[in-house]
């Protein structure tokens, strides 16, 4: 099945320093999903957003809705343990439904 | 307010046997979603319930199919197991609306030997 580019695949990062990472696709989504995702448990929701060039921002989290609608973007600041976990973009193609679909994912790794 | 749950939550079966796993939606969610998380994949699109029917389906054999019952709650039923069915079975719920976000459940380890 289709599933997005998500890049990096992993990063080990320091305390305190600033993530970024990205989804690109070929097609055009109307919307686009964050999800973060622990060892043994569901995806859970970090942010959505619906409009191109959207920025929406949850605590710490800040996400971008590319313009072109085939791309989006995640940056976490000053990242702590607890952020550890895979993250994983998803949108949905239009006219696709409630349909979603997910990127590769992130491994993200934190040092004290 | 309960969130999506899932059971089982481990489940080890031989090739050739079929299986069934559960969901029940989050509470006021009418629509149920079912997707496959191989290893380190993200997870695949199965097929959506909603109204009792099946409303969209991604892409997979007939093998598996699924059900929802009138209090929201679904099923998802895989015949003829295959080694490559073995996957986390994650449920996820969310309004009919197309802009409803998905909320998803801790799944179903299934182990196929």
């Amino acid at each position: 099945g289709q599933q997005l580019n998500q890049s990096p695949q992993s990063m080990f990062i320091q305390e305190g320093e600033d993530v970024s990472m990205n989804c690109t696709s070929s097609s055009i989504f109307n919307t686009w999903l964050w999800y973060k995702q622990d060892p043994g448990e569901g995806p859970v929701l970090l942010i959505a957003l619906y409009k191109a060039g959207e920025l929406t921002s949850n605590g710490r989290l800040t996400a971008q809705f590319g313009i072109t609608r085939k791309d989006s973007f995640l940056n976490i600041s000053a990242s702590i343990p607890s952020d550890v976990g895979i993250y994983f973009c998803a949108g949905r193609i239009t006219g696709g439904g409630n349909k979603l679909t997910f990127g590769t994912g992130t491994q993200l790794k934190v040092e004290l | 307010d309960a969130g999506v749950t899932q059971s089982p939550t481990h489940l080890i079966k031989t090739r050739g046997q079929q299986v069934t796993l559960r969901c029940s939606p989050k509470s006021g969610h009418d629509t149920v979603s079912w997707y496959q998380q191989a290893l380190g994949q993200g997870p695949q699109f199965i097929f959506q319930y909603y109204e009792e029917e099946e409303r969209q389906r991604g892409n997979f054999p007939d093998r598996f199919s699924g059900h929802q019952f009138p209090n929201y709650s679904s099923e998802l039923n895989v015949n003829a197991l295959l080694l490559g069915d073995s996957a986390l079975y994650l449920c996820a719920s969310s309004l009919r609306d197309t802009y409803s976000p998905l909320h998803f459940g801790n799944g179903t380890r299934l182990t196929v030997t």
